[in-house]
């Protein structure tokens, strides 16, 4: 069973550009996450979706992030303008309901 | 909303010595989860804790559930090198899968 892939991997930008992370969650998962790991701190939830909706998004820079999980599977975070302190990994994770998260490996975004 | 917190943020020990550390949440949880970070990776499932006051182990790992569901526990017994990582604590509430994570401490096991 193939886990969940994120890319890229690593991305740099310029302060103002905008980026985008893509995440393939495991099938026959309707939960997935998108997490902000800041170094030596804890993953802090973005949004979370259940199926194609998102149930959770109070955590959610509205005016520059954005969120959208295509037909309850794939997803993409987006980030525009990137402002210096978003550098961070951007993990993304799916689960069966209250299951254990499994996560992908990451996207390093570092922001100049 | 939610915080969970664990202590210590830090711990060194030598090889062969033991390891505790501590999670709290704000509010009471439906069951906690417990993930293994090694330097430079992603978070990796260790275990779920659901029912009251429940005590799992895994080989050297004891974990622990606390009876009024806000507090849990990792132990581990004769830490070796490859125990090295932050370990992190996260907690889901009522019957949605909002995985609330702690603060994390990190290991750093000598020789």
């Amino acid at each position: 069973e193939a886990g969940v892939v994120q890319s890229p991997r690593y991305k740099i930008i310029e302060k103002k550009q905008p980026v985008a992370f893509w995440c393939n969650p495991i099938s026959g998962h309707n939960t997935l996450y998108w997490y902000l790991q800041n170094l030596g701190q804890g993953p802090e939830l973005l949004i979370r979706y259940e199926n194609e909706e998102a149930v959770d998004d109070s955590q959610l820079p509205k005016d520059r992030f954005s969120a959208e999980r295509l037909k309850g599977v794939d997803s993409t975070l987006k980030i525009q303008p990137a402002e210096l302190g978003d550098s961070a990994v951007y993990l993304c994770a799916s689960s069966r309901t209250q299951g254990e998260a499994f996560f992908g490996q990451g996207t390093r975004l570092t922001v100049v | 909303g939610q915080q969970v917190m664990q202590i210590p943020q830090y711990q060194h020990v030598q090889e062969g010595e033991d390891f505790t550390t501590y999670c709290n949440s704000s509010t009471t949880l439906s069951n906690i989860q417990w993930y293994k970070q090694r330097p430079g990776g992603h978070p990796v499932f260790l275990i779920q804790l659901v029912k009251s006051g429940e005590v799992k182990k895994q080989k050297r790992l004891t974990f622990q559930f606390g009876e009024a569901k806000k507090n849990s526990s990792l132990h581990i017994t004769a830490t070796q090198t490859t125990d090295v990582g932050t370990y992190f604590c996260a907690g889901n509430t009522g019957t949605a899968s909002k995985l609330t994570f702690g603060t994390g401490t990190r290991l750093q096991v000598t020789l």
